[in-house]
């Protein structure tokens, strides 16, 4: 069965420093799409980033990035000069599905809490 | 800019209770999704539709149903309402392409 796991339920950052959020999934498809998404503490879901499963470079937008290990299954978030706005929850999925029979339902760690410290 | 609504921020409501959290986009997205999130669990799927009319169970879907009559809008209904549904409740909505949009979340309390 599909299976996202973050072991990190929470994490400590120095402002203007760079935190790496673990995620580690698990899946037999060999095509598949990764995400994180931040949740700070009004509660709406912010997207953040994307990940294909062919993609070969890294996915980037702005100060995050993701490293991703196809063959060591993990698929960290990676912030870059943090701020104090970045403290909130922040979680890993995985697109179920492929090709015509991808619904495009997503399957969701545990979430990591994140807090900047100034 | 996309838009995901949800009737209600907060909810509280008695055992038994029927209970209609809706979900509206105005984006003209094909597939929507209830997603109930607790601490420590992250986000389950209830239920998820992929056209009008059309829906799918997802991985937790007893004592919910959904209904969906219209492309904008889905509703998640909870047909007597019991303490262990008391949780916060998120709809989305997806493009073509991967992204899901989500919605602010309604905090359902059943007492």
């Amino acid at each position: 069965a599909q299976k996202i796991t973050q072991t990190q339920p929470g994490m400590f950052v120095q402002e203007k420093e760079a935190v790496t959020l673990d995620c580690t999934y698990d899946t037999s498809d060999q095509s598949y799409g990764l995400f994180w998404y931040k949740q700070p503490s009004s509660g709406e879901m912010i997207f953040l980033i994307y990940q294909g499963s062919y993609d070969e470079q890294n996915a980037t937008e702005g100060r995050y990035s993701l490293n991703f290990q196809k063959a060591r299954k993990s698929a960290n978030l990676v912030i870059s000069a943090s701020q104090l706005g970045d403290s909130a929850m922040y979680f890993c999925a995985m697109r179920e599905g492929r090709g015509s029979s991808n619904t495009g339902k997503l399957i969701f760690g545990q979430g990591t809490t994140l807090q900047v410290k100034p | 800019d996309v838009k995901v609504t949800q009737s209600s921020r907060y909810l509280v409501k008695r055992t038994g209770e029927k209970v209609f959290l809706e979900c509206v986009q105005d984006m003209d997205h094909e597939n929507m999704f209830w997603y109930r999130q607790d601490p420590g669990l992250g986000l389950r799927l209830i239920y998820f539709s992929y056209d009008v009319k059309m829906k799918e169970k997802g991985d937790i879907p007893e004592g919910y149903s959904v209904s969906r009559e219209k492309k904008e809008r889905f509703s998640l209904i909870l047909e007597s309402a019991s303490t262990n549904q008391t949780s916060m409740y998120l709809c989305a909505s997806r493009n073509r392409v991967n992204e899901q949009y989500f919605g602010p979340g309604t905090r359902l309390t059943v007492t």
